[in-house]
């Protein structure tokens, strides 16, 4: 089973409709992370979390609230979808024991906003 | 701020041809170096990472990739591309000393291998 989860895998949806990405984890990982993945741009961070009470906005946070309801799920919510938030999403985790930051991914999910 | 710049979006070349994507990072303090690859339709995959010793790092598939310090780079090789090596490559740079946990990506390079 892999380590990371992510659902639903693709998703389309209207313009203004709200929506969650869900992530979960059994890495026993504190630290989870949201990014969104667009051509050329790379990945972006929208927001992180180093434990379940702490959560920080990320470098694109406008548009997206986050949720963790416990260590092993933290989840992406766009309270009005855009076009412009049409991308690919990615959810990833990190031991704070390792402070050299690697992460660890989950499949992504394909959002479509139409 | 670190930043991290690749220099090539899109690299062409043939079967069993040499290759090297190139990285570019910017940081006023040291820093922790990875490479990660995204096959189609999956996740990303950690390919290697420079942490601290020898400046070669080797990883999975035959990559390895050198730390440069004067040069701010770490671009990644191998000697020989396979049709399966087709995909898209991300470096990635975070601070070293911190418990910030934050991971800076570049923009990305596609590899595509041509039989």
């Amino acid at each position: 089973d892999a380590d990371v989860t992510q659902t639903p895998r693709n998703r389309i949806t209207k313009t203004g409709k709200r929506i969650m990405l869900e992530c979960s984890q059994t890495k026993g990982h504190d630290r989870m992370y949201w990014y969104r993945q667009d051509p050329g741009l790379g990945l972006r961070l929208i927001y992180y979390s180093f434990d379940v009470k702490d959560i920080n906005k990320g470098e694109i946070s406008d548009g997206y609230s986050v949720s963790r309801q416990a260590q092993a799920k933290f989840s992406l919510s766009l309270e009005s979808a855009i076009p412009n938030q049409t991308a690919l999403y990615f959810c990833a985790t990190s031991d704070p024991g390792q402070k050299r930051n690697e992460q660890y991914f989950g499949p992504g999910t394909r959002l479509t906003v139409t | 701020a670190q930043s991290v710049t690749q220099l090539d979006s899109q690299v062409p070349v043939f079967e069993e041809a040499p290759v090297e994507l190139r990285c570019n990072y910017s940081s006023s303090v040291s820093v922790y170096l990875f490479w990660y690859v995204q096959y189609p339709n999956q996740g990303l995959q950690l390919l290697l990472k420079y942490l601290s010793g020898s400046t070669l790092v080797k990883g999975i598939n035959g990559f390895e990739a050198e730390f440069n310090k004067s040069q701010t780079s770490f671009h990644l090789r191998k000697p020989s591309v396979h049709i399966s090596d087709t995909a898209e490559y991300f470096c990635a740079v975070s601070v070293s000393g911190t418990s910030y946990g934050k991971l800076t990506f570049g923009q990305g390079t596609i590899l595509t291998v041509h039989p």
